[in-house]
């Protein structure tokens, strides 16, 4: 069955540090990988799909199928990161998705 | 928001009543989910829905039912609350490229007491 790993509850960093939060997968078929933040009480926001390829707000993700890895990384940490971010895999089978446990970011001066 | 709205928003019940969640999109999308979120368990589909009357479970989909009678209406219903159910509920649909990304509703707190 497939799984997501998010191995760190809660990380934190101080103001302009590199970030990066880690999320591992296994399915034995093409993934499809997403990155989702949510802000304090507030609804979850797509931020990446690793198709894509695309830059937001700063962050990159990058697929590594030897890994089975799809690690959030963004060079320098802003307060306004502060968030849980959630890494998801869509096995296809009616874009259901199944969630890592989230990590909670806590960027602090 | 991708027009996806969820009521109420917060709801404090006791054990052994029912309870309806209802999520309502405005944009004609076919697929629609529920979700619980909790700590340490981050998001788990509990139900999700491919077409009017057309339901399937998720991953924990014990102790509720749905019911998607219009396209823009999906239904999550406990039949008898239990504590356990106390969470966060998530309602989201199916869009964008691909159809594969999923946008959420603004969420319902419910406590069961």
């Amino acid at each position: 069955a497939q799984r997501v790993t998010q191995p760190e509850k809660l990380l934190s960093v101080f103001k302009g540090a590199p970030v990066e939060l880690k999320c591992n997968y296994s399915y034995s078929g093409s993934p499809e990988l997403f990155w989702y933040v949510q802000y304090s009480r507030q609804r979850l926001q797509l931020l990446l799909r690793h198709i894509s390829r695309e830059s937001i707000k700063g962050f990159t993700a990058d697929l590594n199928k030897g890994e089975t890895s799809f690690h959030l990384k963004k060079p320098f940490a802003q307060e306004e990161d502060s968030a849980m971010y959630y890494c998801a895999l869509n096995i296809g089978t009616a874009s259901k998705l199944t969630f890592g446990t989230g990590t909670r970011l806590q960027v602090t001066l | 928001d991708a027009g996806i709205t969820q009521s109420p928003r917060h709801k404090v019940t006791e054990t052994g009543t029912p309870v309806t969640l209802r999520c309502h999109q405005t944009e004609n999308h076919r697929y629609m989910y529920w979700y619980r979120q909790d700590p340490g368990h981050g998001l788990r589909l509990i139900h999700y829905s491919y077409g009017v009357k057309d339901t399937d479970k998720g991953e924990v989909s014990d102790g509720y039912s749905v019911s998607r009678s219009k396209t823009e209406d999906f239904l999550l219903t406990l039949e008898s609350a239990t504590s356990s159910q106390t969470s966060v509920y998530f309602c989201a649909i199916s869009a964008g490229r691909g159809y594969n990304e999923q946008f959420f509703g603004p969420g319902t707190r419910l406590t069961v007491l």
